[in-house]
């Protein structure tokens, strides 16, 4: 079946550093969405994108969605003590009704 | 704004105890989804529901059950519950498609002495 990957796993960041989480699919996607999770929280959703190659943006945060369609990746610029959380992707393929969760990327932040 | 709720925050059972989690929905979603959250293991699905009394298993669905007999409720039964069910367990909607946001409820941690 379909298997979505993240890395990494844990990323620990100085307040103020840029980070980017990657996401990689063994199957071509029809659409990739994002979530975040908040300590002690549930998952809510950020963002989807459905373009091949497309990019975008929410405030610090950018999405891409790779050529392919296969890999997207989240990148956060000077990152600050509230984007503390757990990160997923989450992939669909065109003839699936199931989202294909990442294992998540837990950001900690030294401030 | 969604409103996804579960039965419990944390429940505590023993072996072989029958176990049901609720979850409401007050959107009229037609999908809802029941997953499993474990560190390192991300959110694997257990179920899903399309419509009222239809169900689809995900990637893990031995050891459980559903039951969807109202279109705003989807349960999640454990049979016999057993110690390697202990976990974080999510419900989830969404509006119609597949593709669309899923809306997750708070969760309820779940130990199985």
């Amino acid at each position: 079946g379909q298997q979505v990957m993240q890395i990494p796993q844990y990323q620990h960041v100085q307040e103020g550093e840029d980070f980017t989480t990657y996401c990689n699919s063994s199957t071509t996607l029809s659409n990739i969405q994002w979530y975040k999770q908040r300590p002690g929280g549930h998952p809510v959703f950020l963002i989807q994108l459905v373009k091949s190659g497309e990019v975008k943006k929410q405030k610090r945060l950018t999405f891409q969605f790779g050529e392919a369609k296969k890999n997207s990746s989240l990148h956060i610029t000077a990152t600050q003590t509230t984007d503390v959380g757990t990160y997923f992707c989450a992939g669909l393929t065109s003839n699936d009704y199931k989202l294909s969760f990442g294992a998540g990327t837990t950001v900690t932040v030294r401030a | 704004d969604v409103k996804v709720t579960q039965s419990s925050r944390y429940l505590v059972k023993r072996t072989g105890e029958k176990v049901f989690l609720e979850c409401v929905q007050d959107m009229d979603h037609e999908n809802m989804f029941w997953y499993r959250q474990d560190p390192g293991l991300g959110l694997r699905l257990i179920y899903f529901s399309y419509d009222v009394k239809m169900k689809e298993k995900g990637d893990i669905p031995e050891g459980y059950s559903v039951s969807r007999e109202k279109k705003e409720r989807f349960s999640l039964i454990l049979e016999s519950a057993s110690t390697n069910q202990t976990s974080m367990y999510l419900c989830a909607s969404s509006p119609f498609l597949a593709s669309e946001t899923q809306y997750f409820g708070p969760g309820t941690r779940l130990l199985v002495l």
